[in-house]
């Protein structure tokens, strides 16, 4: 199992600029979510999606799109990049467990700069 | 919406000796806890996680305690060695969901 991949790795943007970021897993996991990471400010919550066709926002959603057309992918949409989002964006799945909230697992991480 | 906090946001501790990290939480519907190692730009790992009908877990050097009366958490590091070193975050959860939030980090030196 390849576990969480996320793509790509390091990303420069202007400001204005909008791109995707890609996150796809293979544990058949139902839900996925995005964090940001900034510094002395640990992960915050953009959006998440406990399913195929469901997605929710967290903490910081603004500025950013989800969609979760299958259990796999679960994209990151910057729709007019901003110097606020440079960060450090994790892609993280989990399942339902029988005792209620699981682990997260983590991807690689993508390393965002907006210029 | 729950606000995680956690202390201290350093520590440095000579090696050998113990290791404690303490977090709050305002939720009382948080029912689950999990703490993260992070390594310098690699992503975070679980460590060690406790469920809220359950006051004290133990794995070898590492632990956590819950005092869901007070809404306070800790994670203890016993014996502690240079590859300890890393920054760890705690986290709660007040839903089944898994919704996390995170406090903002403890880095971790142990001092050969």
């Amino acid at each position: 199992n390849a576990g969480v991949t996320q793509t790509p790795k390091f990303q420069v943007l202007k400001t204005g600029q909008s791109m995707t970021l890609q996150c796809a897993q293979d544990m058949n996991h139902e839900y996925m979510s995005w964090y940001r990471q900034d510094p002395g400010m640990g992960l915050r919550l953009i959006h998440y999606s406990v399913g195929a066709g469901i997605t929710d926002q967290g903490e910081v959603p603004n500025g950013y799109n989800v969609s979760r057309s299958t259990t796999e992918d679960f994209p990151l949409r910057l729709l007019s990049a901003a110097p606020s989002q440079t960060s450090v964006y994790f892609c993280a799945s989990s399942t339902r467990g029988a005792s209620g909230n699981s682990p997260l697992h983590f991807g690689n991480g993508t390393r965002l700069t907006v210029t | 919406g729950e606000n995680v906090e956690q202390h201290p946001s350093t520590l440095s501790v000579q090696e050998g000796d113990s290791a404690v990290i303490k977090c709050t939480y305002s939720d009382s519907a948080s029912n689950y806890f999990p703490w993260y190692k992070q390594e310098l730009g690699k992503r975070p790992q679980l460590i060690i996680d406790i469920r809220s009908n359950v006051g004290e877990k133990k794995d070898q050097r590492i632990a956590v305690t819950l005092n869901k009366t007070a809404k306070h958490f800790s994670l203890h590091i016993t014996e502690t060695q240079p590859e300890d070193s890393a920054v760890y975050f705690c986290a709660a959860s007040p839903n089944n969901f898994n919704k996390f939030y995170f406090g903002s980090g403890t880095k971790l030196n142990v001092k050969p």
